[in-house]
């Protein structure tokens, strides 16, 4: 199975600050990948598919990017709504894998 | 508008079973693989199970193979999650979510909950 590593596990950023995640796959995975977003209580919704492209909706202050192992998403001005945990997703294989999370919360 | 409803959760005994559904709408279902996910309290999220569109293939996560087995029904819109010998990590949030190469829309979830 593929093993994806998310880092870091947790962040405390302001709003308006530019924020980084980062996720590993054990494998190369092309860019059958996708990021994720997870309030309290609520289902995930989606961010970014393949990568790079962005979900229907969502704002332009999001970017994915990274090909292979690597993959990186962007948050370019934090803003309040940002608050919550970060999932990646590799669906480049059976059975689909998720990172551990990553947790962003407020300074 | 995309709908996915699931049903079916609730409080169950070590090694019964339990059948989760979803129902969808405002989409073409016969068209879209799905899948179930799940979430237990205070982890991460872990994907499960996955069926195509004309359900012909299915995939199973480790974790619940030879355990937990899926099904849909095109014509009802319907996907199920029949669950058997669960157990106490088996309690969870337990989602639908819809798509094939990438999940685009997921359901409200329901909840599971293994205990004597």
């Amino acid at each position: 199975d593929i093993q994806m590593t998310q880092s870091p596990s947790s962040l405390s950023a302001s709003v308006g600050d530019r924020v980084t995640i980062t996720c590993r796959a054990s494998q190369d995975i092309r860019n059958d990948f996708g990021w994720y977003q997870q309030k309290p209580g609520k289902a995930p919704k989606g961010l970014i598919y393949a990568a790079s492209r962005l979900h229907s909706g969502v704002p332009s202050r999001f970017s994915g990017s990274g090909s292979g192992t690597e993959f990186t998403l962007t948050i370019s001005s934090l803003q309040p709504e940002d608050f919550a945990t970060y999932y990646c997703l590799q669906h480049h294989n059976y059975p689909w894998t998720f990172g551990q999370g990553t947790k962003v919360d407020i300074k | 508008q995309v709908l996915l409803v699931e049903s079916g959760g609730g409080v169950v005994q070590p090694g019964k079973s339990l059948r989760l559904s979803c129902a969808a709408s405002g989409f073409r279902f016969s068209s879209y693989g799905m899948h179930w996910v799940r979430q237990g309290p205070g982890k991460g999220l872990e994907w499960l199970s996955f069926m195509s569109s004309d359900g012909s293939t299915e995939f199973y996560a480790d974790s619940v193979k030879g355990r937990f087995f899926v099904s849909r029904d095109n014509s009802r819109k319907s996907l199920s999650l029949q669950m058997n010998s669960l157990r106490g990590d088996d309690t969870a949030v337990y989602y639908c979510a819809k798509g094939d190469y990438y999940v685009d829309v997921w359901g409200q979830g329901t909840t599971v909950t293994v205990s004597s």
